[in-house]
């Protein structure tokens, strides 16, 4: 079954960038949407974007000048960067799959979710 | 824009039935049948339960069921079980390709 696995630093710093890799085993990430999703301490889920197989993006309106998220079909990866960090980007970040026909129809399946701290 | 908008929390004793609202706007819910819920248990995985409004993955028990009303979605757990105390979350395809998640509502089973 496909599995997601999100890697990256725990720690960054203020003003720098976070960067963060999900790869996706057990199947091809090919033909679906691949979000990031985010839970800052609590706080609820906040949806920050994604790429579709193809290459197409879209971003939250709210982060779109910070973030960038691409692809690596040949790895089976997607990643995100996440500029100019401050302390409210300090959260759990989850990769999630998008089974549906458009952008957040159904997140069927998310990586276990990785904590970044952003502090001096 | 704003998140959709979910009471903060719920409560019901095992065997009771809960329903958790989620409200949003003509241009979100109201538009779309792209409503969403996820249950979250703290340091796990959401897990997908209802999406287009009122379809349930495979493996989704029956007892959690998902409607609509205007800009208003629900979802509704009948024979509560003490593993259902979890945050709960909507969401909803949002204008521009956009994607937009409730607050989320903390179920207390009592």
């Amino acid at each position: 079954q496909v599995q997601l696995q999100e890697s990256g630093p725990g720690q960054v710093k203020p003003s720098e960038t976070l960067s963060l890799t999900c790869t996706v085993s057990g199947g091809s990430i090919s033909t679906y949407y691949w979000s990031w999703i985010r839970q800052p301490p609590g706080k609820g889920l906040e949806w920050l974007g994604y790429i579709y197989s193809s290459g197409s993006t879209n971003y939250s309106p709210s982060l779109e000048s910070r973030v960038t998220i691409s692809v690596d079909t040949s790895k089976n990866q997607f990643s995100l960067i996440l500029r100019s960090v401050t302390t409210a980007d300090t959260a759990v970040y989850y990769c999630a799959r998008d089974s549906g026909a458009a952008a957040g129809i159904a997140f069927d399946i998310w990586g276990q979710g990785t904590t970044v701290t952003v502090s001096s | 824009q704003s998140a959709l908008t979910q009471s903060r929390s719920v409560s019901g004793s095992p065997g009771q039935s809960v329903t958790i609202s989620c409200t949003g706007t003509s241009s979100d819910i109201g538009r779309y049948n792209y409503v969403s819920w996820y249950q979250h248990h703290p340091g796990k995985a959401p897990k997908l339960l209802i999406y287009d409004v009122n379809k349930r993955p495979s493996g989704v028990p029956g007892r959690f069921s998902g409607s609509k009303s205007g800009n208003t979605a629900s979802l509704t757990i009948s024979g509560l079980q003490a593993d259902d105390e979890a945050d709960y979350y909507c969401c909803s395809h949002v204008p521009a390709s956009s994607v937009l998640f409730g607050g989320g509502t903390k179920l207390s089973v009592l």
